[in-house]
């Protein structure tokens, strides 16, 4: 396993406004990915975070909304642009090693838009 | 698509019950099935992961059977604890693009003194 921290671990933003979102492991990792959990659901996976080129996108969501950074095999960025209402959630970064690929998750962020 | 769902959704029980909690996806095609529990407001805690190959695990009080054939995922707590009370996931990869996982809704817990 890996102690996996998240910046911050919450905050409160205006609608239109952007929010930046860190996840920093304490040892190199194989794979980095982002979930979103809204109220009372369970989680959906946004992307996963590749190092050194472009995330890899699920289906519902997009880079413009949605842009992350991976620059090493430690560190990943989270930016939720454009926020609304509808974008209040926790959002977790989650890692894992090559085989037998358990994940990881880190404590979440929690983001309230108002 | 893969759909994971988890029965019951709430469980109430005193403390020292045994439990079981059911997970089923509908496609069997995985690589894999995890269990977690996340306590409220937080992150998820990793309990047991169950390689498709494999039929159970087993850390401490925990045991997590998996019948890929039929769908079927349970996670058996034995000697119920207050301290058990959590919402408990179950998630599964596919076999191909193996690292993504499909969660399920969830069983919230409580075991009361």
């Amino acid at each position: 396993s890996a102690v996996i921290s998240q910046k911050p671990s919450r905050d409160i933003c205006q609608r239109g406004t952007s929010l930046t979102i860190q996840c920093q492991v304490d040892s190199q990792v194989t794979m980095m990915f982002w979930y979103r959990q809204q109220p009372g659901q369970s989680l959906t996976l946004i992307a996963t975070a590749n190092q050194g080129s472009e995330a890899t996108y699920e289906s519902g969501f997009v880079i413009d909304k949605f842009p992350i950074s991976r620059p090493n095999l430690t560190f990943s960025t989270l930016t939720v642009s454009n926020m609304s209402p509808e974008d209040s959630s926790i959002y977790l970064c989650s890692v894992s090693w090559t085989g037998p690929y358990e994940q990881y998750f880190g404590p979440g962020t929690r983001l309230t838009v108002t | 698509k893969q759909e994971v769902t988890q029965i019951p959704a709430a469980l109430s029980v005193p403390e020292g019950e045994n439990l079981v909690l059911n997970c089923s996806f509908t496609d069997s095609a995985i690589y894999n099935l995890q269990w977690f529990r996340q306590d409220p407001g937080k992150g998820l805690t990793s309990l047991l992961l169950i390689q498709s190959s494999q039929r159970e695990q087993t850390s401490g009080r925990l045991n997590a059977s998996l019948d890929k054939s039929s769908g079927r995922s349970t996670l058996y707590i034995a000697a119920s604890q207050p301290g058990d009370s959590a919402t408990y996931l179950c998630a599964v990869s596919r076999d191909t693009g193996f690292q993504k996982l499909v969660f399920g809704t969830g069983t919230r817990l409580l075991v009361s003194p």
